[in-house]
């Protein structure tokens, strides 16, 4: 699996949108960037995946790099309710496995 | 999306006795299930793979013998602690995917387990 490097917090001003970045030099062909968060003491929810291209669903928007090597999740107008941890997964099949992931708290 | 049920959702315990977790998905057939275990401000750690009508495979460092796994039909799951002991006191999720390959893998809302 790929190594995934991400920030381990960020804060966001609510209304804004937020960028989380995620490095993923070494991906290989066959694998996916997956992105879920993690509310405080629940189940992770997904979010958004892709290969090669841009993604957009109606919770956010999955920009990678035309060399694959980094990419970003946008959450375009974020919400208290998106304040949870965000983990960004290379891998080419399940089972996921997590890093640490990105502490984003969104600030009143 | 797809839903995956988990029950209970929260259960304590007494040192030395076996507690039995349920992971269900609710509208669509699972032949595969997972495992994971969360640490208190740890991230998710893989324990097993539950396979219908097979045996169960554990990751590297988990006890077979402790943690008893049985996929009995294509929507349940079982997780049973067996002897717990304090330590083993964690958030348990359980996930799923919907289909195969490249698909996500859909949560269930976790069971915290304390041992006491």
């Amino acid at each position: 699996d790929a190594k995934t490097t991400q920030p381990p917090s960020m804060d966001c001003a609510e209304g804004r949108a937020a960028n989380l970045p995620c490095n993923h030099s070494t991906i290989s062909g066959n694998e996916y960037v997956y992105w879920y968060r993690q509310i405080h003491s629940q189940g992770p929810q997904y979010i958004i995946h892709g290969l090669k291209n841009n993604e957009t669903n109606e919770m956010a928007s999955l920009i990678i790099t035309e060399d694959r090597k980094s990419s970003t999740l946008i959450l375009p107008h974020a919400t208290l309710r998106d304040t949870a941890v965000y983990y960004c997964i290379a891998r080419p099949d399940t089972p996921l496995v997590f890093g640490k992931g990105t502490r984003l708290s969104v600030i009143a | 999306g797809a839903v995956v049920s988990q029950h209970p959702s929260r259960v304590i315990c007494k040192s030395g006795t076996s507690v039995k977790i349920e992971c269900r998905s609710l509208d669509f057939q699972a032949t595969t299930m997972f495992w994971y275990r969360q640490f208190p401000k740890q991230s998710l750690m893989l324990m097993a793979t539950s396979n219908e009508g097979s045996k169960a495979t554990y990751e590297q460092g988990v006890e077979k013998d402790k943690f008893l796994i049985n996929h009995a039909s294509l929507t349940l799951s079982t997780l049973t602690v067996t002897s717990a002991h304090p330590e083993d006191s964690s958030f348990y999720i359980c996930s799923a995917p919907p289909g195969s390959g490249t698909e996500t893998q859909y949560f269930g809302p976790g069971t915290r387990l304390l041992v006491l």
